[in-house]
Formats: C-alpha cells, structure tokens, sequence
C-alpha cells in the first residue's frame, strides 16, 4: 500500500515566519504535488514536481516555493507566511490515482 | 468558469435511499475521470475510475456522457458511513496533475 506522510497534521505559526511542511513517499513515484483545500473552493494545485530538482508551478504557486533534493520527499515552503495562507495542505504522490497524505491544517496567526 | 463543476450540496437522504450526482467538465481535453471521496478532516481517496462504458462497483455506479460533458455517480441503498463528500477529478490531456471539482457533501440519515 502507497504511503504518504506529511509531518504535521496541525500547525500553528506567526506572520512573517518561514514555514516548511514536508512531505515523504515510499513507492519511488516521479511525480508529487502540493495542493490547498479551501471551503468551496475546492482542492487547487499549488506546485508538482516530475523528478528531483524538477518543479512547475501549479494554479496559486504566489507565496510559496517547493524543494525536491530526494525522489521520495517534497517540501512545501511558505517564504513569508501570511494570514490568507491559512489551509488544509495536501500533499500527494503519483498521477492516476493519485495517492494523498493526511494533510496539514495550517494556522497562521 | 471553473473547469470541473459540481453542487455543493449538501445532499440529505435516509438511509437506503438512491441518490445520484452529477459533475460538468468544461474542457474538451478532458480524458480521464474518477470519483474520489473525502471524509472530514481526512484525505481524499479514489473511489473509482469512470470508463466510457459506465461502471459499477457494487452499490457505486458512475457513468460518463462525454457528448454533454459529465460524469455521474449513483449510490443505491445508502449507508450512514457514505456520509462524505464526492469529488469529482478529471485528467487533462497534456497536463500532469488532476483536476479537481469543489465537491459535493452527502448527508445520510437515519
């Protein structure tokens, strides 16, 4: 069974501070993604990568950037937290289907 | 316009009801389709894929009418644990991650 782990399920931070959430799959997938859950509106794709070192930006990548030194972990970065960057964070792995962790419900205060 | 379009719901039925849930896709690209069901406070899980020809996977029907752009999905003899929202995801050719509708939350009563 494909397992995805983020690091935190909850998180509590300040505005301003540099945030890192991190994500670690064990099924050697190339491709992995960030996505942000917000009420109504749906999951949005915030950036995927196909390989290490390789990144694209998705449909909201504005405020954040992403690192993948290692195939099976993908970090999430929030340069300068912000209050509207408050969310449920999803990290996911492989394309169809797509294999997700538990998620991070973010809190910046 | 969103690309993939889904009611919010919520949908309140009693236990063993049928109900059924449409999602629109808006682009003609659109080339892989699947039903994933979210929990609250949980992750998304794929419930299945939808073929050209509709599927079936026990209570679970979905079916696809690419002429009008939508897939459904029918649930019989509703359970309390269906409990949940349905997402709607669609692959894009060309593009490698999915694309997801809002969902829709359905509510089954006792």
């Amino acid at each position: 069974d494909v397992k995805v782990t983020q690091s935190s399920r909850y998180l509590v931070k300040r505005t301003g501070e540099k945030v890192f959430l991190e994500c670690v799959q064990d099924m050697d997938h190339e491709n992995m993604f960030w996505y942000r859950q917000d009420p109504g509106l749906g999951l949005r794709l915030i950036y995927f990568s196909y390989d290490v070192k390789m990144k694209e930006k998705g449909d909201i990548p504005e405020g954040y950037s992403v690192s993948r030194e290692k195939k099976e972990r993908f970090s999430l970065i929030l340069e300068s937290a912000s209050t509207n960057q408050t969310s449920m964070y999803l990290c996911a792995s492989s394309e169809r289907p797509q294999h997700f962790g538990d998620g991070t419900r973010l809190s910046i205060l | 316009r969103k690309e993939v379009e889904q009611d919010p719901g919520p949908f309140n039925v009693p236990e063993g009801a049928t109900v059924a849930f449409n999602c629109t896709y808006s682009n003609s690209a659109s080339q892989s389709f699947f039903w994933y069901r979210q929990d609250c406070r949980k992750e998304p899980k794929l419930l299945m894929s939808v073929y050209s020809s509709g599927n079936e996977d026990g209570r679970f029907t979905a079916q696809l009418n690419r002429a009008s752009q939508y897939i459904s999905l029918l649930i019989r003899d509703s359970k309390l644990s269906d409990s949940a929202t349905y997402l709607c995801v669609v692959i894009i050719t060309g593009r490698r991650a999915l694309t997801f509708g809002s969902g829709t939350r359905l509510q089954v009563q006792p």
